[in-house]
């Protein structure tokens, strides 16, 4: 069973739409929580680390369930800009977890 | 501020040829260091880590070493490549005692393809 994993999608949504996808995670031990965005043959850079109250900044929102090990990612009013592979990524010590990712194309 | 350097960006190499590629850090002391591996279409994959000079974790026994001879710096290398080994290589650093956040952030990454 992986670490990690997503929907891979793709996500196709007009621009203004709301997309949502989550991911789920194995291993009950995982200490935090991210979601990375990779644009394509490009590095991961890190969109939001999750909490389990739940977190937003701006238009992104990301929820932590930990009971049913699942994190989710919301997008509202979605920008063309938004385009890329969403990587649901967890923590255990030193190590972290990546999801294959979710990919989402934004169209105008 | 930090950043994490990364070269080549682009590497063609033959089969059985040998490999170094090299990771730098600037802005930090004594950063937890990782390599990782991404496949077409697939997830990254953790190769190594390395929490100070000299210390190397190994995650998947393969093709590859990675050495640590500076403190900001971190080199993967092969002797013989195969075919396998073609992929997205990416270093990365986080923050050294952060291990409950652990946030890591990626040089620009080496595309290697092996001929």
């Amino acid at each position: 069973r992986k670490e990690v994993e997503q929907d891979p999608g793709p996500f196709n949504v007009p621009e203004g739409a709301t997309v949502a996808f989550n991911c789920t995670y194995s291993n009950s031990a995982s200490q935090s929580f991210f979601w990375y965005r990779q644009d394509c043959r490009k590095e991961p850079k890190l969109l939001m680390s999750v909490y389990s109250s739940g977190n937003e900044d701006g238009r992104f929102t990301a929820q932590l369930n930990r009971a049913s090990q699942y994190i989710s990612l919301l997008i509202r009013d979605s920008k063309l800009s938004d385009s890329a592979t969403y990587l649901c990524v967890v923590n255990i010590d030193y190590k972290l977890s990546f999801g294959a990712g979710t990919t989402v194309t934004v169209r105008a | 501020s930090q950043t994490i350097h990364q070269w080549p960006a682009t590497l063609v190499q033959p089969v059985g040829s040998p490999l170094s590629l090299e990771c730098t850090v600037e802005g930090t002391s004594n950063p937890n260091l990782y390599w990782y591996r991404q496949a077409a279409g697939r997830g990254l994959q953790l190769l190594f880590y390395s929490v100070g000079i000299g210390q190397i974790s190994s995650e998947v026994p393969q093709n590859l070493s990675a050495s640590r001879p500076q403190d900001r710096q971190f080199i993967l290398s092969s002797k013989k490549l195969l075919l396998s080994d073609s992929g997205f290589y990416l270093c990365a650093w986080s923050v050294v005692g952060s291990v409950a956040k652990n946030i890591q952030y990626f040089g620009a990454g080496t595309r290697l393809s092996v001929l």
